[in-house]
């Protein structure tokens, strides 16, 4: 069955340390995206994808990026990791009319010491 | 961008109870979907409904797109239904992005 993963699933990392966030789909699916969850906020978009060497930013990407060098991957870079990303980060994927469903991954928490 | 307002924030419900929740947005969809995110942290696709009604046993949902909200029915609420329900959609014209709504904390007690 195709599916979307995520990980590490937990990762608690220092402040000013570059993490990398992996994400995975086998749905062949061509937009990809990044959302990071926190009380009160709920999710918001960080970045995504309409395919391979698209990107693009969404509301809160300071402090993030990304790179799609293939249909399936969409890692999600933390340059210096501060605090304020202590976050549940969430990857979701789409097809190509984007008119369909949006499956979600697991999640990674996050704790930035 | 487009809002996603969801009511009632917060729901407690005993075993058994029917409840409705509902989503409204500001502007027109070309997606709407409603996700459960249980105790855990996942989130599970409830429906994909940008207009219509859709039932899958014990839940069921309704969206007007032209009065642009849409209403998810639990009956007969068990305890594992309780966590956050989330409706998000992607705005018309748009992008393909979703906008989540904040949710509703449902707790249903045995």
């Amino acid at each position: 069955d195709a599916e979307i993963t995520q990980s590490p699933r937990h990762k608690i990392t220092e402040t000013g340390r570059q993490v990398t966030l992996a994400c995975h789909q086998t749905w062949n699916h061509n937009n990809m995206f990044w959302y990071r969850q926190d009380l009160g906020h709920g999710l918001r978009l960080i970045h995504y994808s309409y395919g391979v060497h698209d990107t693009n930013k969404g509301e809160v990407s300071d402090g993030y990026s990304v790179s799609r060098s293939n249909t399936e991957d969409l890692p999600l870079t933390l340059e210096s990791a501060a605090s304020s990303q202590t976050s549940v980060y969430f990857c979701a994927s789409s097809d190509q009319t984007g008119l369909e469903t949006q499956y979600f991954g697991p999640g990674t928490r996050l704790l930035v010491l | 961008g487009i809002q996603v307002e969801q009511s009632p924030p917060d729901l407690i419900l005993q075993e058994g109870a029917n409840s409705t929740l509902r989503c409204n947005f500001s502007d027109s969809v070309n997606n709407l979907q409603w996700f459960h995110q249980n105790p855990w942290g996942q989130l599970i696709n409830l429906f994909y409904i940008p207009s219509g009604t859709k039932q899958n046993g014990r839940l069921s949902a309704t969206t007007v797109a032209t009065e642009r909200y849409s209403l998810l029915y639990i009956s007969s609420s068990q305890t594992t239904d309780s966590g956050v329900y989330f409706c998000a959609v992607v705005g018309g014209g748009s992008n393909y992005k979703l906008t989540f709504g904040k949710g509703t904390l449902l707790t249903v007690n045995p």
